[in-house]
């Protein structure tokens, strides 16, 4: 059985500060995606990170694929408010249609 | 943007009662799953489907549930006699196809709570 972890479990931090969440396995993943989840509604996806060492940037959002594709981070410069949110990766095991595994997730709070 | 679409948005029901959740995945896709999130809980693999069948299933999908692709369009995911612990949040998802991108895409979920 193939698990994500993820760490930190919550975090609080004051707008403007910078953050990296961790994402950690013992297994391979041929893939690696990042999706928000606000209270009540469905995971949308951030990115998706396929080649091991790869980073991919999405405005303020640094996120980066370990060398071995075991592991993945997601690093946030100058918080906002409006990225308080669950924040999970999901590990696909190959790109033909497997499903995806996901971590329990890492709960963010932007405080203003 | 297109986007995968979920029916209804909460749905109650009596234990023992069968219940039947819809999904419009993005049109183009071809590759459909379920997921399911209990409060609190991680988000689980439940079933997922290509070519007009089931491709894998976890343990959590048995002989109680059912999917089907009635049409073109819809995805609906069906329990037959539904229990408690049935309670949860249901996540539809699609992506391209298999081999290709492999970026699934969520809908806003049903939220289904056995009374």
């Amino acid at each position: 059985t193939q698990l994500l972890e993820q760490s930190p479990q919550f975090l609080s931090i004051q707008e403007g500060e910078n953050l990296t969440v961790y994402c950690n396995s013992s297994s391979v993943f041929s893939s690696l995606q990042w999706y928000r989840q606000e209270p009540g509604e469905g995971p949308v996806l951030l990115v998706t990170v396929v080649t091991g060492g790869e980073v991919k940037k999405l405005k303020r959002l640094t996120f980066q694929f370990g060398d071995a594709r075991k592991d993945s981070s997601l690093h946030i410069t100058a918080a906002q408010t409006g990225d308080t949110g669950l924040y999970l990766c999901a590990g696909a095991r190959d790109n033909y249609g497997q499903n995806f595994v996901f971590g329990p997730g890492t709960r963010l709070s932007v405080l203003p | 943007e297109p986007e995968v679409t979920q029916t209804p948005s909460h749905q109650v029901t009596q234990m023992g009662q069968e219940v039947i959740l819809r999904c419009v995945p993005i049109s183009n896709h071809l590759y459909f799953y379920w997921y399911r999130q209990i409060l609190g809980q991680k988000v689980e693999f439940l079933v997922s489907f290509y070519n007009n069948e089931i491709s894998e299933k976890s343990e959590i999908f048995d002989d109680q549930f059912s999917v089907e692709r009635p049409d073109g369009s819809n995805f609906t995911l069906k329990i037959r006699s539904t229990k408690l612990e049935d309670s949860a949040m249901y996540f539809c998802a699609s992506r391209e196809s298999p081999g290709g991108t492999p970026e699934a895409f969520f809908g806003q979920g049903t939220r289904l709570t056995v009374v």
